[in-house]
């Protein structure tokens, strides 16, 4: 079956220092597609980088990169130069691209705090 | 502003009850998905909605039900709820393509059943 794992309920991070936050999936179709979602407190959810199973490079959105390693089956997110207004919860999403729905499965999530 | 609105966004109501929840997805999405939050199970898919037609299903309760109608909004109905019913009710849309990458999320509706 299909399952995203994300390991770290917490990670702590002081302002303008890198951090990675870990997710590894776990799929047999070799069309799939990677997201990260930000949760702040207010409870929407933000769209930050998606990555396609088929993608060559790794994909990259301003502080925001996805260091893909297929082998692996990982999808880190890496938040560059972390700021205050990046405290909130990350959730690492699967979407399976061959089949008729393309509804995503989330991991549990990583509640990031940023401290300056 | 992902431009995908839900109403209303909070929602408290006793056990046995109906609810329905409304969202219109981004102008020209095709798509709509509708996803449950709550602390003891995260974040589950529901059920997935395309120009109308149900599409996909998730773990959606038989308690539970949801129509996509002609102008592409959608409602999720919730009937004879109970307490662990209480969650955060996300409405998503895309364009319905899968190559598509994104799916917009809406504000979501805060469902508390007392």
């Amino acid at each position: 079956a299909q399952k995203i794992t994300q390991t770290q309920p917490g990670m702590f991070v002081q302002e303008k220092e890198a951090v990675t936050l870990d997710c590894t999936y776990d799929t047999s179709d070799p069309s799939y597609g990677l997201f990260w979602y930000k949760q702040p407190s207010s409870g929407e959810m933000i769209f930050l980088i998606y990555q396609g199973s088929y993608d060559q490079q790794n994909a990259t959105e301003g502080r925001y990169s996805l260091n893909f390693q297929k082998a692996r089956k990982s999808a880190n997110l890496v938040i560059s130069a972390s700021q205050l207004g990046d405290s909130a919860m990350y959730f690492c999403a699967m979407r399976l691209a061959n089949q008729a729905g393309t509804a995503l499965i989330f991991g549990k999530g990583t509640t990031l705090s940023v401290s300056s | 502003d992902s431009g995908v609105t839900q109403t209303p966004k909070h929602l408290i109501t006793a056990t046995g009850q109906r609810v329905t929840l409304r969202c219109s997805p981004r102008s020209g999405d095709l798509s709509v998905y509708w996803y449950q939050q709550s602390l003891d199970q995260g974040l589950q898919f529901l059920i997935q909605y395309y120009n109308g037609e149900e599409r996909a299903k998730g773990n959606i309760l038989e308690r539970f039900s949801a129509q996509q109608f002609p102008d592409l909004h959608s409602e999720l109905n919730l009937s004879s709820l109970e307490l662990g019913d209480s969650a955060l009710y996300f409405c998503a849309s895309s364009a319905g393509d899968p190559s598509y990458n994104e799916q917009f999320f809406g504000p979501g509706t805060r469902l508390t059943v007392l």
